[in-house]
């Protein structure tokens, strides 16, 4: 069974600081991807950044970058030079070969405040 | 480009009535398209993966008989909620999948739910 857990209900950051929302993940696929998703407080998930179980290097994608720890099982959210903008649930996401690469499995999400 | 529709955005109906809500890709065609359901403060859990031309494929747990989906053609799907219950009150969400871009999923806006 495929599973994701983000153990950060909420997370605080001051403005033009950088934060890291941690996401670990279980999976017997070999074949796997994993996504970054915003969620507001509007209620649209907007896709951040994806990363696939053998991309060597870590996905970048303007301030935000994935630091992918394969044998950790972890795929970490690192946001840079924070923004107020940026407060919103963050959810960490994966979907496999098991699951016809159509479900994506969602983690618990953790709420991120950015701080003047 | 790749942007997902939902209406309504948000609806208010008495229990026993029903409910339908439309997802359409505006402009980009999607074979499949995803339902998810997200309470308040909760993650998101995928309902069922519809399919343009073919039956929706339920998750575990969730009653095909009232939630029916009907994905008619390649940009529009809908999710009716049939005799609703103050339980099914809701966040609704669906997502589409571009045909050339297998690994992201692009989200709608979301339709709330509220039974009464």
């Amino acid at each position: 069974a495929q599973k994701i857990t983000q153990t950060q209900p909420g997370m605080f950051v001051q403005e033009k600081e950088a934060v890291t929302l941690d996401c670990t993940y279980d999976t017997s696929d070999q074949s796997y991807g994993l996504f970054w998703y915003k969620q507001p407080s509007s209620g649209e998930m907007i896709f951040l950044i994806y990363q696939g179980s053998y991309d060597e290097q870590n996905a970048t994608e303007g301030r935000y970058s994935l630091n992918f720890q394969k044998a950790r099982k972890s795929a970490n959210l690192v946001i840079s030079a924070s923004q107020l903008g940026d407060s919103a649930m963050y959810f960490c996401a994966m979907r496999g070969v098991s699951g016809g690469y159509n479900k994506l499995i969602f983690g618990a999400g953790t709420r991120l405040a950015v701080h003047p | 480009g790749a942007v997902v529709s939902q209406h309504p955005s948000w609806v208010i109906c008495k229990s026993g009535t029903s409910v339908k809500i439309e997802c359409r890709s505006l402009d980009f065609q999607a074979t499949t398209m995803f339902w998810y359901r997200q309470f308040p403060k909760q993650s998101l859990m995928l309902m069922a993966t519809s399919n343009e031309g073919s039956k929706a494929t339920y998750e575990q747990g969730v009653e095909k008989d009232k939630f029916l989906i009907n994905h008619a053609s390649l940009t529009l799907s809908t999710l009716t909620v049939t005799s609703a219950h103050p339980e099914d009150s809701s966040f609704y969400i669906c997502s589409a999948r571009l045909i050339e871009r297998r690994y992201e999923q692009y989200f709608g806006p979301g339709t709330r739910l509220t039974v009464t």
